[in-house]
């Protein structure tokens, strides 16, 4: 089955700096790329995803890049704010949608 | 983006009973979707697929008899934890697929007393 894999577990930047998250996948029938992040007790939310035929996508402070070849894909936040502190999951799945988690990755945006 | 809706929210039930906690598609059919299970401070772990009109796919290690899963309508599926131990004690979750991504419902906390 797929497994992925998420680094850092913990991030801490600074207010206005840029925050990285990897994530790499080992089954190459996955298409499907989405982001959540997760606050305290609350559902995951969906903030950004990408498909395999895309290599990378933009929303406003967020970007994910996709490298097919390396099995691996990326979150980025530029500019941070103190509301972006959260865990953030990468997942990966294909054809249904089972989607297999990373671990997480705890942000925090150090005002 | 699509309406997931999960209830009860939070639920304490006492050793030995069974607590069901429903999932609802609230603007879109789902034919699919899954239920989770997330320990705190760890990330969401797969427990079954679960589909309209035939029986739930399980994962490994999930007890099928203990996690009951029915997905009897195009909005709607249910988790029943039957004969609930402390140990069951955890926040579940489930999601659907609903204009082309995954939507998860708000999660529901079990404490079993």
């Amino acid at each position: 089955g797929e497994n992925v894999e998420q680094h850092p577990s913990t991030l801490s930047v600074q207010e206005g700096d840029s925050a990285v998250i990897k994530c790499t996948y080992s089954d190459s029938a996955s298409n499907y790329f989405p982001w959540y992040k997760q606050e305290l007790g609350k559902r995951p939310q969906l903030i950004i995803d990408i498909r395999s035929n895309v290599g990378e996508k933009k929303d406003q402070r967020i970007a994910v890049t996709l490298n097919k070849t390396a099995k691996h894909f990326s979150l980025h936040i530029t500019e941070t704010q103190p509301e972006d502190s959260a865990v953030y999951f990468c997942a990966a799945g294909a054809g249904s949608y089972q989607l297999t988690f990373g671990k997480g990755t705890k942000l925090s945006v150090i005002p | 983006g699509a309406v997931v809706s999960q209830h009860p929210s939070w639920v304490i039930c006492k050793s030995g009973t069974s607590v069901k906690i429903e999932c609802r598609s609230l603007d879109f059919q789902a034919t699919t979707m899954f239920w989770y299970r997330q320990f705190p401070k760890q990330s969401l772990m797969l427990m079954a697929t679960s589909n309209e009109g035939s029986k739930a796919t399980y994962e490994q290690g999930v007890e099928k008899d203990k996690f009951l899963i029915n997905h009897a309508s195009l909005t709607l599926s249910t988790l029943t934890v039957t004969s609930a131990h402390p140990e069951d004690s955890s926040f579940y979750i489930c999601s659907a697929r609903g204009q082309g991504a995954i939507y998860f419902g708000e999660g529901s906390w079990l404490t079993v007393v």
